[in-house]
C-alpha cells in the first residue's frame, strides 16, 4: 500500500459509454497526476495538478476530462473513448511546490481501462 | 526535448549481479529517478540521482553521469522477487517527469 488507491481497478466500457475514474491520495501531498501505460510504450503523463495549477500534455485527447475538487481526490471523466485508450490508467501524487518539483512520486495501484 | 533509451529486456541468473543502463537527452536536467514495477501493480521509487556519482542502497545502486547523459542502476544478489519492470525517469525544470519505455528483467534460477 502507498497512500494511494483507485477504483475501479478494473473498467471495462463501450465506446458511447462515460464513466469516470478516481484516485485518493492519503499522503498529505499537494501535487497529482494522471498516468496511461500502454503496452510497450512509456510511462506517458497526461495531467497534473498542483497547488490549483494544471498542466495537461497537449497530446491528450479532449475525451479526456480530469477533475480535481481538492488536493487529495483526483478524477478522470472519459467520455466516447476508442479502443486504442485501452490501457492501464495510473494515478499519482507527490509533495511538491510547484508542477515541476523532482520529489518522489507514489503511486497507486491503477484501473485497467478496456475499451470495447 | 526529451529523449530516454533503456534496453527493452534483460534476463540473469539467481545471486548473479544486473547493470540496467539507461541514456538520455534531456534539456535543462535536473535528476534521474529509478521506479520497480512489478506486472501487474504501480511503480515503486527506488532511486533519484542528482549528483555524478554512485549512490548505494543495499542491494541496488544508481550512477549518473550528468556529462555523458548516462544512468545505471545496479542490482546486486539478485533474488526471484527482483523479476519486474525498471523505469528511468529525468526530471527538469521546466517539464513534469518523462519516463523511459522500462526494462523488463527475468530472474532465473
Amino acid at each position: 500500500e502507498t497512500g494511494v488507491t483507485q477504483t475501479p481497478r478494473h473498467l471495462v466500457m463501450g465506446m458511447t459509454n462515460k464513466k469516470s475514474l478516481k484516485c485518493e491520495q492519503h499522503l498529505g501531498h499537494n501535487a497529482m497526476y494522471w498516468y496511461k501505460q500502454s503496452a510497450k510504450k512509456p510511462l506517458e503523463l497526461m495531467f497534473v495538478y498542483s497547488l490549483e495549477e494544471r498542466v495537461e500534455n497537449n497530446s491528450v485527447p479532449s475525451r479526456f476530462s480530469p477533475e480535481c475538487p481538492n488536493s487529495s481526490h483526483l478524477f478522470l471523466h472519459l467520455h466516447t473513448l476508442q479502443p486504442e485508450d485501452s490501457a492501464l490508467y495510473l494515478c499519482a501524487s507527490s509533495q511538491g511546490g510547484t508542477i515541476y518539483s523532482y520529489n518522489e512520486q507514489f503511486f497507486g495501484p491503477g484501473t485497467r481501462l478496456t475499451v470495447l | 526535448g526529451q529523449n530516454i533509451d533503456q534496453p527493452t529486456e534483460m534476463t540473469a541468473t539467481e545471486g548473479a549481479i544486473v547493470q540496467i543502463n539507461c541514456t538520455y537527452q534531456t534539456s535543462g536536467f535536473n535528476g534521474l529517478f529509478w521506479y520497480q514495477q512489478h506486472a501487474g501493480e504501480a511503480p515503486t521509487f527506488l532511486s533519484y540521482n542528482v549528483l555524478d556519482g554512485l549512490e548505494e542502497k543495499g542491494r541496488f545502486s544508481s550512477f549518473l553521469s550528468r556529462s555523458k547523459g548516462y544512468s545505471y542502476l545496479l542490482l546486486k544478489e539478485l533474488q526471484m522477487k527482483d523479476s519486474a519492470s525498471y523505469l528511468c525517469a529525468t526530471h527538469s525544470g521546466n517539464t513534469p517527469l518523462v519516463f523511459g519505455k522500462g526494462t523488463r528483467l527475468s530472474v532465473i534460477a
